[in-house]
């Protein structure tokens, strides 16, 4: 079958990195996503990994090791708001994605 | 520029009652997607649609149905709805297969069945 693992629960201090890690299992695997959730809001997009390695968008990075059906978003300078559920999802072969089960980031003053 | 628009945004139905979740995209999309999200489950797939008139079945299809008639609107329908249907329901809409394009979603619509 198709599953994606990320942890529950993260926990962090305001200003400090964070790293949120996902691993995958499914077929036909095309690239992998993440997306960011506010209590009751709707999942926005952060980023896309099709190749292996690192993609930057500002704060954000996100890294893919297709090898090790591995990938992760890595958060630096945080701030308040980026308390919220990241959630990572895999994209494979055919017109659908699969999402993890998110993971919920906790950001201490 | 709306986005997804997805109606109504809240509904309390009664068990065996039925109803339809609008979602409405102006983005000229031609991947439309169902959600249900229910807590510590991530976001599960419901129904997809790959253009007008298609409609295809997700990771939990059973006691739903779908209709994409045209192309900037998909249709979720309860045909009897049941208690365990109790959950937040995001429509998403992408330009193409979502392999490396984002899904753009709505506010959600949050439907309780008692």
């Amino acid at each position: 079958g198709q599953s994606l693992e990320q942890p529950s629960e993260v926990t962090a201090v305001e200003g400090a990195i964070v790293q949120i890690n996902c691993t995958y299992q499914t077929s036909g695997f095309y690239g992998l996503s993440w997306y960011q959730q506010h209590d009751g809001g709707a999942p926005t997009f952060l980023s896309y990994n099709g190749l292996d390695g690192l993609e930057e968008t500002g704060r954000f990075s996100s890294f893919l090791s297709r090898s090790d059906s591995y990938g992760y978003l890595l958060l630096q300078e945080l701030q308040m708001k980026d308390s919220a559920s990241y959630f990572c999802a895999a994209s494979n072969r055919d017109d659908k994605i699969i999402f993890g089960k998110g993971t919920r980031l906790h950001i201490l003053p | 520029n709306a986005g997804v628009t997805q109606t109504p945004k809240f509904r309390v139905l009664k068990t065996g009652q039925s109803m339809t979740l609008l979602c409405a995209q102006d983005m000229n999309h031609e991947y439309m997607y169902w959600y249900r999200q229910d807590p510590g489950m991530g976001l599960r797939l419901i129904h997809y649609s790959v253009g007008e008139g298609t409609t295809a079945k997700g990771e939990v299809p059973d006691g739903y149905n779908v209709s994409r008639l045209k192309k900037q609107n998909f249709l979720l329908g309860l045909e009897s709805a049941a208690p365990s249907q109790t959950s937040v329901y995001f429509c998403a809409s992408s330009y193409s297969a979502p392999r490396n394009q984002p899904q753009h979603f709505g506010d959600g619509t949050r439907l309780s069945i008692l």
